[in-house]
């Protein structure tokens, strides 16, 4: 079956620090790869997605690579900023249901 | 600018006093997603439709039912409901099974 397993947080960086959160999957076929992020009492937000292996997704200084011999997308940031605390989910599609599959989400706060 | 709304974004009810959340769309997508989202948790599909066809999981307590009179709007009936109940629950669209999921703000419910 499908699933998502995803680093467990939370995660706490200071500002401008490296982040990764760890992301692997399993899937049948060939599934699209997305990162959410959720701010305190709001919705998820679409942050990148990558639709096939090697396609890199990126927006906002953030990046995720699909790794399809990792069965991986891990989600990195060079340089966090305060505005980025947040809680980040990972998430497939298979492309046969209409089915999303998230992690267990990972937070992060930044500290000024 | 395009858009998923949820409506109201904060819900008290009684416990056993039926509710209604409301979602609208303007991006006209074919499908339509309810989430359920209870505190640092991932989000839990409870159903969707595409276009007009429902599709349940099979998790699904009978409680929760679903209308959608047109493309537009989306609703969730909670028929009686308990305290275990209160959450989050989110609203989703998509073009299409696999692609990209927008996610509404939220409507969170807090039972009494």
């Amino acid at each position: 079956g499908n699933s998502v397993t995803q680093m467990e947080g939370p995660v706490t960086l200071s500002e401008e620090a490296f982040l990764t959160i760890n992301c692997t999957y399993t899937a049948t076929g060939y599934p699209s790869l997305f990162w959410y992020v959720q701010y305190p009492g709001e919705g998820l937000q679409l942050l990148l997605k990558a639709t096939k292996a090697d396609d890199k997704g990126s927006n906002k200084g953030f990046e995720a690579t699909y790794r399809k011999e990792t069965t991986s997308f891990h989600l990195e940031k060079g340089s966090v900023q305060v505005s980025d605390s947040a809680v980040y989910f990972c998430a497939l599609s298979d492309a046969i249901g209409n089915q999303f599959y998230f992690g267990t989400g990972t937070s992060l706060t930044v500290i000024p | 600018d395009a858009m998923v709304i949820q409506n109201p974004r904060y819900q008290v009810t009684q416990f056993g006093k039926p509710v209604t959340l409301s979602c609208s769309q303007t991006l006209n997508h074919n499908v339509m997603y309810w989430y359920q989202q209870k505190s640092s948790q991932a989000p839990k599909l409870l159903f969707h439709y595409y276009d007009k066809d429902f599709n349940n999981e099979a998790d699904t307590p009978d409680n929760f039912q679903s209308r959608r009179p047109n493309t537009s709007f989306c609703f969730l009936d909670i028929r009686s409901p308990g305290l275990g109940d209160a959450a989050m629950y989110l609203c989703a669209t998509s073009t299409r099974s696999g692609s990209s999921q927008y996610f509404g703000p939220g409507t969170r419910l807090l039972v009494l």
